[in-house]
Protein backbone atom coordinates (compact mmCIF):
# COMPACT_ATOMS: atom_id res chain seq x y z
CA UNK A 1 0.00 0.00 0.00
CA UNK A 2 0.65 4.04 -0.29
CA UNK A 3 1.45 4.17 -3.91
CA UNK A 4 2.47 7.43 -5.09
CA UNK A 5 2.81 7.90 -8.88
CA UNK A 6 3.49 10.58 -11.01
CA UNK A 7 3.16 11.65 -14.74
CA UNK A 8 4.95 12.14 -16.71
CA UNK A 9 8.09 10.56 -15.64
CA UNK A 10 10.19 12.94 -18.20
CA UNK A 11 9.19 15.83 -20.54
CA UNK A 12 11.12 17.69 -22.84
CA UNK A 13 9.07 21.10 -23.69
CA UNK A 14 10.15 23.89 -25.21
CA UNK A 15 11.44 27.53 -23.57
CA UNK A 16 8.72 29.82 -22.55
CA UNK A 17 6.07 26.38 -22.82
CA UNK A 18 3.94 25.16 -19.69
CA UNK A 19 4.41 22.10 -18.22
CA UNK A 20 1.91 20.07 -16.11
CA UNK A 21 3.00 17.38 -13.83
CA UNK A 22 0.67 15.03 -12.08
CA UNK A 23 0.93 13.80 -8.11
CA UNK A 24 -1.36 10.58 -7.47
CA UNK A 25 -2.03 8.22 -4.69
CA UNK A 26 -3.11 5.36 -5.75
CA UNK A 27 -4.60 3.58 -2.71
CA UNK A 28 -4.76 6.32 0.09
CA UNK A 29 -6.15 9.56 0.36
CA UNK A 30 -3.36 12.14 0.71
CA UNK A 31 -4.63 14.98 2.79
CA UNK A 32 -1.07 16.56 2.50
CA UNK A 33 1.29 16.44 -0.74
CA UNK A 34 4.50 18.13 -1.29
CA UNK A 35 6.68 19.59 -3.95
CA UNK A 36 10.51 19.38 -4.22
CA UNK A 37 12.99 20.21 -6.79
CA UNK A 38 16.08 17.88 -6.92
CA UNK A 39 19.36 19.11 -8.63
CA UNK A 40 21.85 16.30 -9.59
CA UNK A 41 23.82 15.21 -6.38
CA UNK A 42 22.24 17.86 -4.45
CA UNK A 43 19.21 17.24 -1.91
CA UNK A 44 15.24 17.74 -2.32
CA UNK A 45 14.55 21.18 -2.23
CA UNK A 46 11.17 21.87 -0.59
CA UNK A 47 8.93 24.08 -2.97
CA UNK A 48 6.02 23.75 -1.30
CA UNK A 49 3.17 22.36 1.03
CA UNK A 50 -0.47 21.89 -0.38
CA UNK A 51 -3.88 20.53 1.63
CA UNK A 52 -6.64 19.60 -0.17
CA UNK A 53 -8.82 22.03 -0.82
CA UNK A 54 -6.30 24.58 0.10
CA UNK A 55 -4.11 27.12 -1.42
CA UNK A 56 -0.52 25.44 -1.61
CA UNK A 57 2.22 26.92 0.92
CA UNK A 58 5.03 28.21 -1.02
CA UNK A 59 8.91 27.94 0.90
CA UNK A 60 10.82 31.29 0.55
CA UNK A 61 12.05 32.10 -2.82
CA UNK A 62 9.72 29.65 -5.22
CA UNK A 63 8.06 32.02 -7.38
CA UNK A 64 4.08 31.15 -6.65
CA UNK A 65 3.20 32.46 -9.80
CA UNK A 66 5.78 30.46 -11.64
CA UNK A 67 5.01 27.20 -9.74
CA UNK A 68 1.13 26.65 -9.75
CA UNK A 69 0.09 24.04 -7.53
CA UNK A 70 -3.81 22.78 -7.05
CA UNK A 71 -4.79 19.69 -5.12
CA UNK A 72 -8.14 19.59 -6.05
CA UNK A 73 -9.32 16.06 -4.61
CA UNK A 74 -7.67 13.94 -1.99
CA UNK A 75 -5.63 12.09 -4.44
CA UNK A 76 -3.73 14.19 -6.96
CA UNK A 77 -2.08 17.59 -6.90
CA UNK A 78 -0.83 19.01 -9.86
CA UNK A 79 2.48 21.41 -10.48
CA UNK A 80 2.30 23.35 -13.84
CA UNK A 81 5.65 24.96 -14.54
CA UNK A 82 4.90 28.11 -16.34
CA UNK A 83 6.54 29.81 -18.95
CA UNK A 84 9.41 27.16 -18.90
CA UNK A 85 12.69 28.44 -19.18
CA UNK A 86 16.34 26.12 -19.44
CA UNK A 87 16.78 26.52 -15.58
CA UNK A 88 13.54 25.11 -14.87
CA UNK A 89 15.11 21.98 -15.54
CA UNK A 90 15.07 19.86 -12.44
CA UNK A 91 14.18 16.67 -11.33
CA UNK A 92 10.60 17.00 -9.69
CA UNK A 93 9.05 14.49 -6.97
CA UNK A 94 6.13 14.89 -4.95
CA UNK A 95 5.43 13.11 -1.88
CA UNK A 96 1.97 12.52 0.18
CA UNK A 97 0.86 12.18 3.77
CA UNK A 98 -2.11 11.40 5.04
CA UNK A 99 -2.27 13.63 7.98
CA UNK A 100 -1.91 16.99 8.12
CA UNK A 101 0.64 19.00 9.45
CA UNK A 102 1.49 15.88 11.87
CA UNK A 103 5.57 15.50 11.89
CA UNK A 104 5.37 11.96 12.65
CA UNK A 105 3.43 10.66 9.55
CA UNK A 106 5.03 8.99 6.81
CA UNK A 107 5.86 10.88 3.56
CA UNK A 108 5.59 8.58 0.10
CA UNK A 109 7.27 9.83 -2.41
CA UNK A 110 6.74 9.67 -6.41
CA UNK A 111 9.01 8.28 -8.71
CA UNK A 112 10.28 12.03 -9.93
CA UNK A 113 9.55 13.52 -13.00
CA UNK A 114 12.83 14.71 -15.17
CA UNK A 115 11.86 18.21 -16.90
CA UNK A 116 14.28 19.30 -19.35
CA UNK A 117 13.56 23.14 -20.89
CA UNK A 118 15.16 23.33 -24.39
CA UNK B 1 16.40 27.12 11.28
CA UNK B 2 16.64 23.31 11.54
CA UNK B 3 19.29 21.43 9.28
CA UNK B 4 20.69 17.93 8.56
CA UNK B 5 24.14 16.84 7.67
CA UNK B 6 25.51 14.31 5.80
CA UNK B 7 29.01 14.50 6.50
CA UNK B 8 30.08 11.67 3.80
CA UNK B 9 28.91 11.90 0.01
CA UNK B 10 29.92 8.51 -0.67
CA UNK B 11 30.59 5.51 1.57
CA UNK B 12 32.01 2.11 0.38
CA UNK B 13 32.05 -1.22 1.85
CA UNK B 14 32.27 -4.98 1.18
CA UNK B 15 29.25 -7.08 0.54
CA UNK B 16 29.34 -9.09 3.90
CA UNK B 17 30.81 -6.14 6.13
CA UNK B 18 28.52 -3.90 8.18
CA UNK B 19 27.71 -0.38 7.09
CA UNK B 20 27.16 3.12 8.52
CA UNK B 21 25.67 6.34 6.91
CA UNK B 22 26.19 8.82 9.12
CA UNK B 23 23.55 11.69 9.98
CA UNK B 24 23.42 14.72 12.11
CA UNK B 25 20.68 17.46 13.09
CA UNK B 26 20.41 20.63 14.13
CA UNK B 27 16.84 21.17 15.37
CA UNK B 28 15.09 23.83 18.34
CA UNK B 29 12.85 21.29 19.83
CA UNK B 30 12.48 17.77 19.80
CA UNK B 31 13.43 16.32 15.82
CA UNK B 32 11.41 13.79 14.41
CA UNK B 33 13.70 11.45 12.57
CA UNK B 34 13.67 9.90 9.05
CA UNK B 35 15.66 7.62 6.22
CA UNK B 36 14.82 7.13 3.09
CA UNK B 37 16.82 5.02 0.08
CA UNK B 38 16.72 6.32 -3.57
CA UNK B 39 17.64 4.14 -6.36
CA UNK B 40 18.78 5.95 -9.67
CA UNK B 41 15.89 7.41 -11.38
CA UNK B 42 12.62 6.51 -8.31
CA UNK B 43 11.75 8.72 -5.87
CA UNK B 44 12.38 8.35 -2.27
CA UNK B 45 11.55 5.12 -0.74
CA UNK B 46 10.69 4.98 3.40
CA UNK B 47 13.04 3.13 5.61
CA UNK B 48 12.41 3.75 9.26
CA UNK B 49 11.89 7.16 11.55
CA UNK B 50 12.33 7.84 14.65
CA UNK B 51 9.77 9.62 16.71
CA UNK B 52 10.04 8.63 20.80
CA UNK B 53 10.92 6.11 22.78
CA UNK B 54 13.89 3.43 22.14
CA UNK B 55 16.60 5.21 20.45
CA UNK B 56 17.35 1.88 18.24
CA UNK B 57 15.08 1.95 15.46
CA UNK B 58 14.72 -0.85 13.33
CA UNK B 59 13.23 -0.38 10.02
CA UNK B 60 13.44 -2.34 5.94
CA UNK B 61 15.33 -4.29 4.57
CA UNK B 62 17.99 -5.21 7.90
CA UNK B 63 18.29 -1.25 8.76
CA UNK B 64 18.34 0.27 12.11
CA UNK B 65 19.27 3.87 13.26
CA UNK B 66 19.99 4.95 16.51
CA UNK B 67 19.19 8.26 18.21
CA UNK B 68 22.06 9.71 20.12
CA UNK B 69 20.10 13.02 21.46
CA UNK B 70 23.78 14.24 22.92
CA UNK B 71 25.09 13.72 20.13
CA UNK B 72 22.24 14.99 17.62
CA UNK B 73 22.69 11.98 15.27
CA UNK B 74 20.70 9.45 14.00
CA UNK B 75 23.68 7.05 11.73
CA UNK B 76 21.96 4.29 9.78
CA UNK B 77 23.42 1.00 9.81
CA UNK B 78 23.35 -2.57 8.78
CA UNK B 79 25.07 -5.51 10.01
CA UNK B 80 25.60 -7.19 6.83
CA UNK B 81 25.92 -5.12 3.24
CA UNK B 82 24.40 -6.39 -0.02
CA UNK B 83 25.30 -5.32 -3.13
CA UNK B 84 21.71 -4.34 -4.02
CA UNK B 85 22.01 -1.76 -0.75
CA UNK B 86 23.66 0.40 -3.12
CA UNK B 87 22.38 3.84 -3.29
CA UNK B 88 21.63 6.88 -2.30
CA UNK B 89 20.61 7.33 1.57
CA UNK B 90 18.94 10.58 2.69
CA UNK B 91 18.20 11.54 6.04
CA UNK B 92 15.47 13.97 7.38
CA UNK B 93 14.50 16.02 10.32
CA UNK B 94 11.07 17.57 10.96
CA UNK B 95 10.94 19.99 13.95
CA UNK B 96 8.85 22.42 14.88
CA UNK B 97 9.16 25.71 12.85
CA UNK B 98 9.11 29.28 14.34
CA UNK B 99 6.08 29.56 11.52
CA UNK B 100 4.19 26.62 13.67
CA UNK B 101 4.28 24.50 10.78
CA UNK B 102 6.70 21.02 10.89
CA UNK B 103 8.82 21.07 7.26
CA UNK B 104 10.58 18.38 6.53
CA UNK B 105 14.24 19.42 5.90
CA UNK B 106 16.60 16.59 3.98
CA UNK B 107 20.67 16.15 4.40
CA UNK B 108 21.99 16.05 0.47
CA UNK B 109 22.39 12.55 0.69
CA UNK B 110 24.84 9.61 0.67
CA UNK B 111 25.58 7.53 -2.09
CA UNK B 112 26.34 3.98 -0.68
CA UNK B 113 28.23 1.86 -3.01
CA UNK B 114 28.76 -2.16 -2.07
CA UNK B 115 31.13 -3.98 -3.77
CA UNK B 116 31.31 -7.85 -4.35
Amino acid sequence: GAVVSQHPSWVICKSGTSVKIECRSLDFQATTMFWYRQFPKQSLMLMATSNEGSKATYEQGVEKDKFLINHASLTLSTLTVTSAHPEDSSFYICSASRQTGTPTDTQYFGPGTRLTVL
Amino acid sequence: AQSVAQPEDQVNVAEGNPLTVKCTYSVSGNPYLFWYVQYPNRGLQFLLKYITGDNLVKGSYGFEAEFNKSQTSFHLKKPSALVSDSALYFCAVRALTSGGSYIPTFGRGTSLIVHP
